[in-house]
């Protein structure tokens, strides 16, 4: 495996259920971010770890919870989720959280709320 | 904070003619602006990226210009071929706050051959 990879890549969940989305860097980087993309927006920064220390939380509800183990994984546990959660949840992670450096994205989990 | 406008939102264009995108940003000591290529079913890509010290920077096809007074940067894309068909985003940020960005709502390139 290469780059940066997330699974699952589709995921339909009921508001009351509780899943986790995974992301794994394959690129030795120290720095791992979660974005929300919902159609037509902008891409939404929703954490930034660096050195598995969560550095950002922008806002973001409690029912999203990050976890990051090591600075390889980047875990994402959802709870309770509306159905305006809908979107596709992308990781990304950089060589440094320092400005400036290219963020590598993985292919993203479409996440359906019913 | 910092806020990002993008323009247009779909843009199509014939096969060989160029392509033009354009951002607007609102934070002046923004300083890092990197340009990003999502293909369907994929995460973005960086494509290029300029930084607030030089005014363009080009990479074959692809070029970027930024005007610091004016507050916004385009994309150019010369001789444009179907597999530039996707979705652009454009971001902004200022490096002393981390790597931060602030990314505009996108712009689907469409080439007709």
């Amino acid at each position: 495996e290469t780059g940066v990879t997330q699974t699952p890549r589709h995921l339909v969940m009921g508001m009351t259920n509780k899943k986790s989305l995974k992301c794994e860097q394959h690129l030795g980087h120290n720095a791992m971010y979660w974005y929300k993309q919902s159609a037509k927006k902008p891409l939404e920064l929703m954490f930034v770890y660096s050195l598995e220390e969560r550095v950002e939380n922008n806002s973001v509800p409690s029912r999203f919870s990050p976890e990051c183990p090591n600075s390889s994984h980047l875990f994402l546990h959802l709870h309770t989720l509306q159905p305006e959660d809908s979107a596709l949840y992308l990781c990304a992670s950089s060589q440094s959280p320092t400005g400036g450096y290219e963020q590598y994205f993985g292919p993203g989990t479409r996440l359906t709320v019913t | 904070g910092e806020n990002v406008e993008q323009h247009p939102s779909t843009l199509s264009v014939q096969e060989g003619d160029s392509a033009v995108i354009k951002c607007t940003y609102s934070d002046s000591a923004s300083n890092y602006f990197p340009w990003y290529k999502q293909e369907l079913g994929k995460g973005p890509q960086l494509i290029i990226d300029i930084r607030s010290n030089v005014g363009e920077k080009k990479d074959q096809r692809i070029a970027v210009t930024l005007n610091k007074t004016a507050k916004h940067f385009s994309l150019h894309i010369t001789e444009t071929q179907p597999e530039d068909s996707a979705v652009y985003f454009c971001a902004a940020s200022r490096t002393e706050y981390g790597n931060k960005l602030v990314f505009g709502a996108g712009t689907i390139l469409r080439v007709k051959s």
